[in-house]
């Protein structure tokens, strides 16, 4: 069966510091990857997407990276940390390419940035 | 660009009272839509979906949800709620095609079950 893993769950990382949080699927090939975040009360943002090893797409600038160096591995990054990156960090991967499926989410990172 | 809208930004409702939860979508062609649900810190967990046939569709856990493309809707419904039902859901739109899966999401609204 096809599951998805993301860490850490929580994490507390002050101003400046680097963010690394790792999102991994299992029982799929070449999958599309999703990072989305979450603000209170906002709903969830788009933040980057890719359909293949290498292949990253952004959606709104910022202070983020994302990267998949690996077929089933999606990586979300930053050099140096915000208080704006507070927020939910959800990965998840569409169950069919085009998306009729719908989503299979992780169960999220808890960033906040003191 | 296709987006969503839900109205209602929090809910009450007593438990065994019917609930309806609205979703507004705007996106010229048929459009996949999905309903989420969101239990306090956790992902998010399909509800049902939608993306062609019978518009009335059946959900997990006694949801239903009925496209409607008069009205641009895709409203969620469950005939007797209960109080595990208090949770945060979510509408989501998708163009399909070749928008590579990806999916716009309302605001959410937070339902509250009064025993």
């Amino acid at each position: 069966s096809q599951t998805i893993h993301q860490w850490p769950a929580t994490l507390v990382q002050p101003v400046g510091s680097p963010l690394s949080l790792e999102c991994t699927v299992e029982g799929t090939s070449n999958p599309n990857l999703y990072w989305y975040r979450q603000a209170a009360g906002r709903g969830l943002q788009l933040l980057f997407y890719s359909v293949g090893i290498g292949q990253i797409s952004s959606e709104v600038p910022q202070n983020l990276s994302a990267s998949r160096p690996q077929d089933r591995q999606f990586i979300l990054s930053s050099k140096k940390l915000l208080l704006s990156d507070s927020g939910f960090y959800l990965c998840a991967w569409s169950v069919t390419p085009e998306g009729s499926g719908g989503y299979t989410f992780g169960s999220g990172t808890r960033l906040t940035v003191v | 660009a296709q987006s969503v809208t839900q109205p209602d930004i929090h809910i009450t409702v007593s438990e065994g009272a019917s609930l309806e939860l609205r979703c507004n979508y705007s996106y010229g062609a048929t459009p996949y839509l999905f309903w989420y649900v969101q239990s306090p810190g956790q992902g998010l967990q399909l509800l049902l979906k939608y993306f062609s046939g019978d518009t009335l569709v059946q959900g997990i856990k006694g949801f239903e949800a009925e496209f409607k493309r008069s009205q641009s809707s895709f409203n969620l419904r469950k005939p007797s709620v209960h109080w595990s039902d208090a949770a945060e859901y979510f509408c989501a739109v998708g163009a399909g095609g070749t928008s590579y899966g990806k999916l716009t999401f309302g605001q959410g609204t937070i339902l509250t079950v009064h025993p």
